[in-house]
Protein backbone atom coordinates (compact mmCIF):
# COMPACT_ATOMS: atom_id res chain seq x y z
CA UNK A 1 0.00 0.00 0.00
CA UNK A 2 1.49 3.33 -1.08
CA UNK A 3 2.41 5.82 2.16
CA UNK A 4 0.15 8.34 0.34
CA UNK A 5 -3.01 8.36 -1.86
CA UNK A 6 -4.46 10.77 -3.88
CA UNK A 7 -7.50 10.54 -6.35
CA UNK A 8 -6.61 10.33 -9.62
CA UNK A 9 -9.08 13.13 -10.81
CA UNK A 10 -11.46 15.33 -9.63
CA UNK A 11 -13.68 17.93 -10.90
CA UNK A 12 -15.35 21.01 -10.34
CA UNK A 13 -17.22 23.92 -11.92
CA UNK A 14 -15.83 27.30 -11.45
CA UNK A 15 -16.88 29.59 -8.64
CA UNK A 16 -17.07 26.12 -6.41
CA UNK A 17 -15.07 24.58 -3.80
CA UNK A 18 -12.64 21.89 -4.28
CA UNK A 19 -11.11 19.58 -1.85
CA UNK A 20 -8.54 17.48 -3.06
CA UNK A 21 -7.37 14.61 -0.15
CA UNK A 22 -4.18 12.68 0.40
CA UNK A 23 -4.69 9.86 2.11
CA UNK A 24 -2.38 8.42 4.38
CA UNK A 25 -1.19 4.74 4.94
CA UNK A 26 -2.92 2.98 7.52
CA UNK A 27 -0.29 3.52 10.67
CA UNK A 28 0.74 6.23 9.68
CA UNK A 29 -0.78 8.98 11.97
CA UNK A 30 -1.64 12.08 10.07
CA UNK A 31 -1.61 14.39 13.08
CA UNK A 32 2.02 14.24 13.84
CA UNK A 33 2.80 15.15 9.89
CA UNK A 34 3.67 18.69 8.28
CA UNK A 35 1.62 18.13 4.98
CA UNK A 36 3.00 20.25 1.94
CA UNK A 37 1.35 20.50 -1.42
CA UNK A 38 2.13 21.63 -4.97
CA UNK A 39 0.92 22.14 -8.18
CA UNK A 40 2.15 21.72 -11.78
CA UNK A 41 0.67 22.76 -14.41
CA UNK A 42 1.52 21.16 -18.00
CA UNK A 43 5.06 21.66 -19.39
CA UNK A 44 5.94 23.47 -16.20
CA UNK A 45 7.84 22.71 -13.08
CA UNK A 46 5.90 22.10 -9.40
CA UNK A 47 4.81 24.79 -7.62
CA UNK A 48 5.04 25.56 -3.93
CA UNK A 49 1.41 25.89 -2.60
CA UNK A 50 1.49 25.27 1.33
CA UNK A 51 1.84 23.18 4.37
CA UNK A 52 0.00 21.92 6.86
CA UNK A 53 0.37 20.57 10.00
CA UNK A 54 -2.71 22.34 12.34
CA UNK A 55 -4.44 25.53 12.49
CA UNK A 56 -1.40 26.93 14.50
CA UNK A 57 1.20 25.86 12.78
CA UNK A 58 0.82 26.25 9.12
CA UNK A 59 2.51 28.10 6.38
CA UNK A 60 1.19 29.92 2.95
CA UNK A 61 3.86 29.98 -0.13
CA UNK A 62 4.69 33.43 -1.41
CA UNK A 63 2.31 34.55 -3.44
CA UNK A 64 -0.09 31.85 -3.37
CA UNK A 65 -4.00 32.91 -2.60
CA UNK A 66 -5.64 32.64 1.09
CA UNK A 67 -8.15 30.63 -1.58
CA UNK A 68 -5.86 27.65 -1.38
CA UNK A 69 -5.85 26.31 2.27
CA UNK A 70 -4.97 23.59 3.85
CA UNK A 71 -6.84 20.70 6.71
CA UNK A 72 -7.04 17.57 7.74
CA UNK A 73 -9.88 14.98 8.35
CA UNK A 74 -8.40 12.85 11.42
CA UNK A 75 -11.09 10.03 11.03
CA UNK A 76 -9.88 9.43 7.63
CA UNK A 77 -6.13 9.97 8.24
CA UNK A 78 -5.94 12.38 5.42
CA UNK A 79 -4.51 16.04 4.27
CA UNK A 80 -6.94 18.17 2.76
CA UNK A 81 -6.58 20.99 -0.30
CA UNK A 82 -9.16 23.02 -0.56
CA UNK A 83 -9.44 25.67 -2.95
CA UNK A 84 -12.76 27.82 -3.30
CA UNK A 85 -13.92 30.17 -5.99
CA UNK A 86 -12.07 27.99 -8.93
CA UNK A 87 -10.75 29.97 -11.44
CA UNK A 88 -9.58 28.18 -15.07
CA UNK A 89 -6.29 28.71 -13.91
CA UNK A 90 -6.58 26.33 -11.28
CA UNK A 91 -6.95 23.52 -13.45
CA UNK A 92 -3.58 21.12 -13.04
CA UNK A 93 -2.20 18.35 -11.25
CA UNK A 94 -1.52 18.85 -7.50
CA UNK A 95 0.73 16.74 -5.47
CA UNK A 96 1.21 16.12 -1.56
CA UNK A 97 4.15 15.31 -0.07
CA UNK A 98 5.24 14.34 3.89
CA UNK A 99 8.47 13.38 5.43
CA UNK A 100 8.42 10.09 6.47
CA UNK A 101 11.11 7.27 7.71
CA UNK A 102 13.86 9.73 6.80
CA UNK A 103 12.58 10.54 2.69
CA UNK A 104 10.30 12.90 0.87
CA UNK A 105 7.60 11.17 0.11
CA UNK A 106 4.81 11.91 -2.57
CA UNK A 107 0.83 10.94 -3.18
CA UNK A 108 0.88 10.24 -7.08
CA UNK A 109 -1.14 13.56 -7.60
CA UNK A 110 -4.79 14.41 -8.59
CA UNK A 111 -5.43 15.97 -11.84
CA UNK A 112 -8.23 18.52 -11.20
CA UNK A 113 -10.39 19.35 -14.08
CA UNK A 114 -12.15 22.98 -13.52
CA UNK A 115 -15.61 22.89 -16.28
CA UNK B 1 14.80 37.12 -8.34
CA UNK B 2 15.99 34.07 -7.14
CA UNK B 3 16.25 31.30 -10.06
CA UNK B 4 17.53 27.75 -10.56
CA UNK B 5 18.72 27.03 -13.75
CA UNK B 6 19.43 24.17 -15.29
CA UNK B 7 21.55 22.13 -17.66
CA UNK B 8 20.42 21.17 -21.26
CA UNK B 9 18.70 17.86 -22.20
CA UNK B 10 20.76 14.85 -22.41
CA UNK B 11 20.86 11.56 -24.22
CA UNK B 12 22.36 8.21 -22.62
CA UNK B 13 22.79 4.78 -23.24
CA UNK B 14 22.38 2.20 -20.97
CA UNK B 15 24.64 1.79 -18.47
CA UNK B 16 26.17 5.41 -18.67
CA UNK B 17 26.08 7.95 -16.17
CA UNK B 18 24.53 11.42 -16.74
CA UNK B 19 25.29 14.86 -14.40
CA UNK B 20 22.78 17.07 -14.33
CA UNK B 21 23.79 21.04 -13.14
CA UNK B 22 21.49 23.45 -11.11
CA UNK B 23 22.76 26.96 -10.83
CA UNK B 24 20.89 29.52 -8.37
CA UNK B 25 21.14 32.88 -8.55
CA UNK B 26 19.06 35.58 -6.33
CA UNK B 27 19.62 34.41 -3.19
CA UNK B 28 23.09 33.39 -0.86
CA UNK B 29 23.71 29.74 -2.19
CA UNK B 30 24.52 27.94 0.87
CA UNK B 31 21.87 29.16 2.97
CA UNK B 32 19.04 26.64 1.58
CA UNK B 33 19.43 23.21 0.67
CA UNK B 34 18.99 21.83 -2.34
CA UNK B 35 16.35 18.76 -3.44
CA UNK B 36 16.44 16.78 -6.41
CA UNK B 37 12.93 15.31 -8.14
CA UNK B 38 11.99 13.35 -11.45
CA UNK B 39 9.54 12.84 -13.11
CA UNK B 40 8.90 10.61 -15.77
CA UNK B 41 6.41 11.41 -18.89
CA UNK B 42 2.85 11.60 -17.58
CA UNK B 43 3.97 10.27 -14.12
CA UNK B 44 4.05 11.75 -10.68
CA UNK B 45 7.06 13.31 -8.57
CA UNK B 46 9.96 11.03 -7.18
CA UNK B 47 12.20 12.17 -4.45
CA UNK B 48 16.05 11.24 -5.14
CA UNK B 49 18.10 12.98 -2.38
CA UNK B 50 18.96 16.47 -1.00
CA UNK B 51 22.19 18.12 0.20
CA UNK B 52 23.34 21.20 2.03
CA UNK B 53 25.58 23.27 0.21
CA UNK B 54 27.12 24.96 3.22
CA UNK B 55 28.44 21.92 5.25
CA UNK B 56 27.85 19.51 1.92
CA UNK B 57 25.92 16.90 3.90
CA UNK B 58 23.51 14.70 2.16
CA UNK B 59 20.64 12.24 1.96
CA UNK B 60 19.59 9.91 -0.79
CA UNK B 61 16.30 7.78 -1.32
CA UNK B 62 16.73 4.45 -0.19
CA UNK B 63 16.10 3.12 -3.91
CA UNK B 64 19.23 5.25 -5.34
CA UNK B 65 21.75 4.52 -2.42
CA UNK B 66 24.74 3.76 -4.30
CA UNK B 67 23.96 5.27 -7.36
CA UNK B 68 23.28 8.66 -7.42
CA UNK B 69 25.37 11.29 -5.82
CA UNK B 70 24.89 15.47 -5.05
CA UNK B 71 27.37 17.56 -5.33
CA UNK B 72 28.37 21.28 -5.13
CA UNK B 73 30.51 24.01 -6.52
CA UNK B 74 29.98 26.73 -3.77
CA UNK B 75 32.41 29.06 -5.73
CA UNK B 76 29.69 29.32 -8.79
CA UNK B 77 26.45 28.66 -6.84
CA UNK B 78 25.92 25.59 -8.45
CA UNK B 79 24.52 21.88 -7.40
CA UNK B 80 24.83 19.05 -9.25
CA UNK B 81 22.96 14.98 -9.61
CA UNK B 82 24.72 12.65 -10.91
CA UNK B 83 23.13 9.27 -11.38
CA UNK B 84 25.08 6.15 -12.63
CA UNK B 85 24.32 2.54 -14.00
CA UNK B 86 21.29 4.28 -16.02
CA UNK B 87 18.32 2.08 -17.69
CA UNK B 88 15.22 3.32 -19.69
CA UNK B 89 13.55 3.45 -16.34
CA UNK B 90 15.52 6.42 -15.34
CA UNK B 91 14.13 8.51 -18.30
CA UNK B 92 12.81 11.24 -16.74
CA UNK B 93 12.54 15.02 -16.08
CA UNK B 94 14.59 15.65 -13.16
CA UNK B 95 14.37 19.20 -11.09
CA UNK B 96 16.11 20.77 -8.41
CA UNK B 97 14.18 22.94 -6.01
CA UNK B 98 15.29 25.25 -3.46
CA UNK B 99 14.35 24.35 -0.02
CA UNK B 100 14.41 26.27 3.30
CA UNK B 101 16.38 23.78 5.54
CA UNK B 102 14.49 20.69 7.42
CA UNK B 103 11.43 21.42 5.59
CA UNK B 104 9.83 20.53 2.80
CA UNK B 105 9.22 24.26 1.32
CA UNK B 106 10.52 23.55 -2.04
CA UNK B 107 10.56 26.70 -3.60
CA UNK B 108 11.10 27.70 -6.59
CA UNK B 109 12.23 24.62 -8.81
CA UNK B 110 14.35 24.68 -11.91
CA UNK B 111 12.88 24.08 -15.34
CA UNK B 112 14.00 20.48 -15.20
CA UNK B 113 16.17 18.46 -17.74
CA UNK B 114 14.74 15.89 -19.73
CA UNK B 115 17.15 12.76 -19.44
CA UNK B 116 16.85 10.13 -21.93
CA UNK B 117 18.05 6.31 -21.62
CA UNK B 118 18.31 4.92 -24.94
CA UNK B 119 20.19 2.47 -26.91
Amino acid sequence: QAVLTQPSSLSASPGASASLTCTLRSGINVGTYNIYWFHQKPGSPPQYLLRYKSDSDKQQGSGVPSRFSGSKDASANAGILLISGLQSEDEADYYCMIWHSSTWVFGGGTKLTVL
Amino acid sequence: QVQLVQSGAEVKKPGASVKVSCKASGYTFTTYDINWVRQATGQGLEWLGWMNPYSGDTGYAQKFQGRVALTRDTSISTAYMELSSLTSEDTAVYYCARTVRTTGWFDPWGQGTLVTVSS
